[in-house]
């Protein structure tokens, strides 16, 4: 039971650039959720889903796009990465009330 | 939304001593609220939680405390050790259909041996 998985662990992206963050669990766990972590600013909702097929935006959704094809996999696309998508992303999945992280992806736009 | 405060950002303890760590939140209909602690460089992990029908839940040496009138929550480490040294994120569950977490920014302890 490997729980919330993430890849890639670091990443670097020019300006313009596009890429997927990978996140699965294998807990069965309807709901996932991403957030990204900046200094001082906790943890930001970007999107969510409560099922597959099912996704809505959170609390800063602009700039990023999600699917949820299977209950396992929930990947993060930024379509056109920017400096302020800097940040460190958390993917997260969750039972009836706890929620687990996954390790982390840290992205740097430059 | 539901919009979460957390006080104070920064907390420094003698070993030994207790810390005491506040989050106030805005939605009234809030049900959940776990406490995550963050060590450096890793994932938040869950250490407690509650729900807004318990007034208080206790484990081992870190208890949370919930006021649904003053919408306000609290985090009680007793007999700090240099291992809880990190950092703590408070968060509500603000609406049921949603489930989303609102975290607050985050307090970050350090125990002084």
């Amino acid at each position: 039971n490997a729980g919330v998985t993430q890849t890639p662990k670091f990443q670097v992206l020019k300006t313009g650039q596009s890429m997927t963050l990978q996140c699965a669990q294998d807990m069965n766990h309807e709901y996932m959720s991403w957030y990204r972590q900046d200094p001082g600013m906790g943890l930001r909702l970007i999107h969510y889903s409560v099922g597959a097929g099912i996704t809505d935006q959170g609390e800063v959704p602009n700039g990023y796009n999600v699917s949820r094809s299977t209950t396992e996999d929930f990947p993060l696309r930024l379509l056109s990465a920017a400096p302020s998508q800097t940040s460190v992303y958390f993917c997260a999945s969750r039972s009836t009330d706890t929620q687990y992280f996954g390790p982390g992806t840290r992205l740097t736009v430059l | 939304g539901e919009n979460v405060e957390q006080h104070p950002s920064t907390l420094s303890v003698q070993e030994g001593d207790s810390a005491v760590i506040k989050c106030t939140y805005s939605d009234s209909a809030s049900n959940y609220f776990p406490w995550y602690k963050q060590e450096l460089g890793k994932r938040p992990q869950l250490i407690i939680d509650i729900r807004s029908n318990v007034g208080e839940k206790k484990d081992q040496r870190i208890a949370v405390t919930l006021n649904k009138t003053a919408k306000h929550f609290s985090l009680h480490i007793t007999e700090t050790q240099p291992e809880d040294s990190a950092v703590y994120f408070c968060a509500a569950q603000g609406d049921t259909g949603r489930r989303a977490l609102t975290f607050g920014s985050g307090t970050r302890l350090q125990v002084q041996p």
